[in-house]
């Protein structure tokens, strides 16, 4: 089992470019979620899946889009990168609905000049 | 929205020190996660606690959840440096879980 896979791991942008986080998990798990972190800032929810076919904000949601194309998969898609987006994005998924422990992922730098 | 507090930001110990991370919240919390990120790496998990005045021990490691489950802490025992990494609280906020801003040890040999 691979757990948690990301991709990319690096990613270099110009302002206003766009693009996709890729997530996916082989552990059946029903949660998936998308927290970026930045030094001091701990990790901030960007937004979540609480099963496939919804998605719901999470504490920091703006500039972001979020697709749960099936159970195993959930992207994150920056449209128009900005500076602000640039740090190190971590997916994680978890078998239960509320407060289960979290697998996460190996993490996906970006860098947005 | 719900937020969890975590002292201290910092911790450098000498190794063989004690050390002890904090966390702390407004609202009565329906439990608590500890995580630990290695430098570099990403967020392991540690252990969860449920019950009010839970304590649970994991070698030298002892975790605890507060009587009126508002805040937890994590103590180290005798730390080595393989404890170096950053340690987060996280709590559950309705179905997703929100982390405190995280404590990072580092460990002098």
């Amino acid at each position: 089992n691979a757990g948690v896979t990301q991709t990319p791991k690096f990613q270099v942008l110009k302002t206003g470019q766009s693009m996709t986080l890729q997530c996916a998990q082989d552990m059946n798990h029903n949660s998936m979620y998308w927290y970026r972190q930045d030094p001091g800032m701990g990790l901030r929810l960007i937004y979540y899946s609480a099963s496939e076919g919804t998605t719901d904000k999470g504490e920091v949601p703006n500039g972001y889009n979020v697709s749960r194309l099936n159970k195993r998969e959930f992207s994150l898609r920056l449209e128009s990168a900005a500076p602000s987006q640039t740090s190190v994005y971590f997916c994680a998924s978890s078998g239960r609905d509320r407060g289960g422990e979290l697998f996460f992922g190996e993490g996906s730098r970006l860098t947005v000049l | 929205g719900q937020q969890v507090m975590q002292i201290p930001q910092y911790q450098h110990v000498q190794e063989g020190e004690d050390f002890t991370t904090y966390c702390n919240s407004s609202t009565t919390l329906s439990n608590i996660q500890w995580y630990k990120q290695r430098p570099g790496g990403h967020p392991v998990f540690l252990i969860q606690l449920v019950k009010s005045g839970e304590v649970k021990k994991q070698k030298r490691l002892t975790f605890q959840f507060g009587e009126a489950k508002k805040n937890s802490s994590l103590h180290i025992t005798a730390t080595q440096t393989t404890d170096v990494g950053t340690y987060f609280c996280a709590a559950t906020n309705t179905d997703k879980l929100i982390f405190g801003t995280g404590t990072r040890l580092q460990v002098f040999p």
